[in-house]
């Protein structure tokens, strides 16, 4: 039972380009978070997605960020036209529940971005 | 504005020793409190968790107390091990709410053999 998988590992981009990080939840979870470590600071919520909806996009950026996350196939986010301030660590997590208490999530081993 | 709060950036403990990790929070309305354990280049990996109405939660080595009064927590490890060695997050959520975690900013833990 493979985990939470995220590709790729790491990411290079030259500004002005787009960057695509997907996300395959654990077998049998229907939810996905995706969460953003920047450097020195811990994790930040961007945005919860089930199948096919977005449930809460408070924390994505208004602009350039985009996610979503299809019947078929892994979680995308997407980053348009990047710049500096992207570079981060991007972190999926999936749960079987929404809600999940008590530890529910399992996170994956994250995506590395670089902006150059 | 930074609801869960982590103020201690390192801890350096010998082995053998307890290890005290803390955290504060803003917010009264939290309802569970997670710990998570992380690796460089690794995704973050759950430990223990307490909900808001208890004050203790004890899984083998890994201890969490929880001060409702005090808004503060904290994560005990007795005995530390040098594989203790990690940056610890301090996570809380809204069972409410759609199960978003806020994160403290870290604490990195270092456990001297």
């Amino acid at each position: 039972n493979a985990g939470v998988m995220q590709n790729p590992r790491h990411l290079v981009r030259r500004r002005g380009q787009e960057a695509r990080l997907r996300c395959s939840p654990m077998k049998g979870h229907s939810h996905v978070y995706w969460y953003r470590q920047l450097p020195e600071e811990g994790l930040k919520f961007m945005v919860y997605l089930q199948k096919e909806n977005i449930i809460d996009e408070s924390g994505m950026p208004k602009e350039r960020f985009s996610a979503e996350f299809p019947k078929e196939g892994p979680s995308i986010l997407r980053i348009q036209q990047v710049v500096r301030g992207d570079s981060a660590a991007y972190f999926c997590a999936s749960s079987p529940l929404d809600r999940p208490q008590g530890g529910g999530y399992t996170f994956g081993s994250g995506t590395r971005l670089t902006v150059v | 504005d930074q609801q869960v709060k982590q103020n201690s950036p390192s801890l350096s403990v010998q082995e053998g020793r307890i290890s005290i990790l803390n955290c504060d929070y803003t917010n009264s309305m939290f309802d569970y409190f997670l710990w998570y354990k992380k690796y460089p280049a690794e995704g973050p990996t759950f430990l223990i968790s307490i909900s808001s109405i208890k004050d203790k939660n004890e899984d083998g080595r890994f201890t969490v107390f929880l001060n409702k009064s005090a808004k503060h927590l904290s994560l005990h490890i007795v005995p530390s091990q040098p594989g203790d060695s990690a940056v610890y997050f301090c996570a809380a959520l809204f069972s409410s709410n759609t199960g978003k975690l806020i994160f403290g900013q870290g604490t990195t833990l270092q456990v001297k053999p």
